[in-house]
Parts: C-alpha cells; sequence; structure tokens
C-alpha cells in the first residue's frame, strides 16, 4: 500500500530552528511537496522536490533522499506564525499527490 | 482577486438530503481536484478533472458526483448525504495533470456538517 508518515506534533521555541520528518512507500515517485495549513485555512504551497539534495527558500529548506523514501522540511528562525500544520505529499506513478496527516507545529515564545 | 473560490464556505444540513458545493478558478489551469479532509486531517482526493474529462475517480460513494460545465469550474454534488460526509471538502487546481506535477492551488474550504 502506499503510506507517507510524519510525526504527529512538534513543539518548538520561538527564533529556533525546527525540522519536521516525512517517510514515504508509494507506487513510483514523482515529487514530493510540502505544504503549510494554518487552522481553518488551505493548505498552501510550499516546496517541491524530484531530485536528491537540499532546496532553500528563505527561511525554509526542504531535502530528499529518494534512496531512502525521506524528506524533511527546516524552519529556521522560528516566528510565532509559523504555528500551523505542514503536509507532505507525494506524486505517485499516477501523477497523484498521497498526503500524510500532517505535523501540528507549536511555536512557544 | 481569488484564484480558486468556493461557496458556500458552510454548509449545515440534514441526513438525507442532496446538496452541491461550487468552485471556480480564474488561474487558466487545466487541471482541478474535489479533496476531503476529515477530523484527523487527511486529505483524500475525490475527484480529478482535466480538460473537462474525469481522469482520477477514486473509490468514493457514488453518491458523489463531479460535474465540469467548462475548464474553470468544477462542482461536487452530493446526494443522501450521511453523516460520515461531515468533513471539509477543498476545491484545487493546477497546471497539468499529465506528464508532470505542479503545485496545486487551494479553495478555501467547504465545512459541511451532517445532522
Amino acid at each position: 500500500g502506499q503510506n507517507i508518515d510524519q510525526p504527529t506534533e512538534m513543539t518548538a521555541t520561538e527564533g529556533a530552528i525546527v525540522q519536521i520528518n516525512c517517510t514515504y512507500q508509494t507506487s513510483g515517485f514523482n515529487g514530493l511537496f510540502w505544504y503549510q495549513q494554518h487552522a481553518g485555512e488551505a493548505p498552501t504551497f510550499l516546496s517541491y522536490n524530484v531530485l536528491d539534495g537540499l532546496e532553500e527558500k528563505g527561511r525554509f529548506s526542504s531535502f530528499l533522499s529518494r534512496s531512502k523514501g525521506y524528506s524533511y522540511l527546516l524552519l529556521k528562525e522560528l516566528q510565532m506564525k509559523d504555528s500551523a500544520s505542514y503536509l507532505c505529499a507525494v506524486g505517485d506513478s499516477n501523477y497523484q499527490l498521497i498526503w500524510g496527516a500532517g505535523t501540528k507545529l507549536i511555536i512557544k515564545p | 482577486d481569488t484564484a480558486v473560490s468556493q461557496t458556500p464556505k458552510y454548509l449545515v444540513t440534514q441526513m438525507g438530503n442532496d446538496k452541491s458545493i461550487k468552485c471556480e478558478q480564474n488561474l487558466g489551469h487545466d487541471t482541478m481536484y474535489w479533496y476531503k479532509q476529515d477530523s484527523k486531517k487527511f486529505l483524500k482526493i475525490m475527484f480529478s478533472y482535466n480538460n473537462k474529462e474525469l481522469i482520477i475517480n477514486e473509490t468514493v460513494p457514488n453518491r458523489f458526483s463531479p460535474k465540469s460545465p467548462d475548464k474553470a469550474h468544477l462542482n461536487l454534488h452530493i446526494n443522501s448525504l450521511e453523516l460520515g460526509d461531515s468533513a471539509v471538502y477543498f476545491c484545487a487546481s493546477s497546471q497539468d495533470l499529465r506528464e508532470l506535477i505542479y503545485e496545486q492551488y487551494f479553495g478555501p474550504g467547504t465545512r459541511l456538517t451532517v445532522t
């Protein structure tokens, strides 16, 4: 079957760095996405990885290792507004996105 | 201008009723989707439409039927609503489904409550 695993909840301190991990098992691989979803709102796109390595975009970076079926999202200089759920999604062989349940990130002052 | 819009934002109805949710995108995208997000926050794909053709139809009950009058619209009609249909339904769109996966743009969601 197809499966995306990520921690349910994480807590971090304002100004710190946090890494959110995602492991996946899918039928085929056509890229990995990270989305941010604030409570009561729609998911919004953060990053896309299709090749191994690190993609950096401002305070956010995303890493992919296809051989390990593993990705992480790195958030630096955390701000209170970063409190949200972070969803990992993988494109399978049918170009369909398989979604994880999301990691709820709580930022404390 | 809103890129992907859905109406209504909230929908409260009784079991057995029939309801529709409308979705429109003004991004010129070729593919539109309907997702269901349950209380555990899993996003599950229900339907995808590419150029007015249904291309993915997950194992959803046939009480759910997508209707696409044109490339910019994908409506969701639900017959004989059940308690388990209570969830947030998101419409989304992307540039193209074939060959490559593009980022998806989501509507604000419709919170459906069946009583």
